[in-house]
């Protein structure tokens, strides 16, 4: 039972690439979530999920888009990177949408 | 803006000292406040979780106390041991099963 897990762990973007984030989790849960932590600003939802097939956008949705094609598995898509992307990505998952369970983290770094 | 506000941003104890943090909130239909623990390197996990039914919750050394007619709840570490220095988070919620966290505090144990 691994939990949830997120891939890859580090990545290093160019302003304008683009990539995709994958989450991962065993545990048969509804809920899903993308945050992004930032020093002194704690963690912001950027996009959530309420069940298979279905996303929603959070506080700081702008940037980034999502998809929920397996319920076990959450995508986080940056279409062209930006310097403010720069953050520690969190997955994190719920089976009532109470207690969260979150991922190990994505450092990521756009220069 | 931030639905929760937490401070002190940081902290620094001795080893068997009592560790507070406090946040406050403004949406009276917030209706869970968990708490959740970081380790440096690691995702967030909760630790305590208080509903507004109830002024007070203890599990082990960590106390809850919620205050609903200030709109405030406070962590209480009691005797704080080196292993409890993380980051904390508070958080609020209200049936639609998104958190709003606080900007977080560093709790440093000093041995």
């Amino acid at each position: 039972n691994a939990g949830v897990t997120q891939t890859p762990k580090f990545r290093v973007l160019k302003t304008g690439q683009s990539m995709t984030l994958l989450c991962a989790q065993d545990m048969n849960h509804e809920y899903m979530y993308w945050y992004r932590q930032d020093p002194g600003m704690g963690l912001r939802l950027i996009h959530y999920s309420v069940g298979e097939g279905t996303t929603a956008k959070g506080e700081v949705p702008d940037g980034y888009n999502v998809s929920r094609l397996k319920k076990q598995n959450f995508l986080l898509g940056l279409e062209s990177a930006a310097p403010s992307q720069t953050s520690v990505y969190f997955c994190a998952s719920s089976y009532s949408g109470v207690e969260q369970y979150f991922g190990p983290g994505t450092r990521l770094t756009v220069t | 803006q931030q639905q929760v506000k937490q401070s002190p941003q940081s902290l620094i104890v001795q080893k068997g000292g009592i560790s507070i943090i406090n946040c406050a909130y403004e949406n009276t239909a917030f209706d869970y406040f968990p708490w959740y623990q970081q380790f440096p390197g690691k995702g967030p996990a909760l630790l305590i979780a208080i509903r507004p039914d109830v002024s007070e919750k203890k599990e082990g050394r960590f106390t809850i106390s919620f205050n609903k007619s200030a709109k405030q709840f406070s962590l209480h570490i009691m005797d704080s041991q080196p292993g409890d220095s993380a980051t904390y988070f508070c958080a609020a919620s209200h049936n639609d099963y998104k958190l709003s966290f606080g900007a977080g505090t560093t709790v440093t144990v000093r041995a």
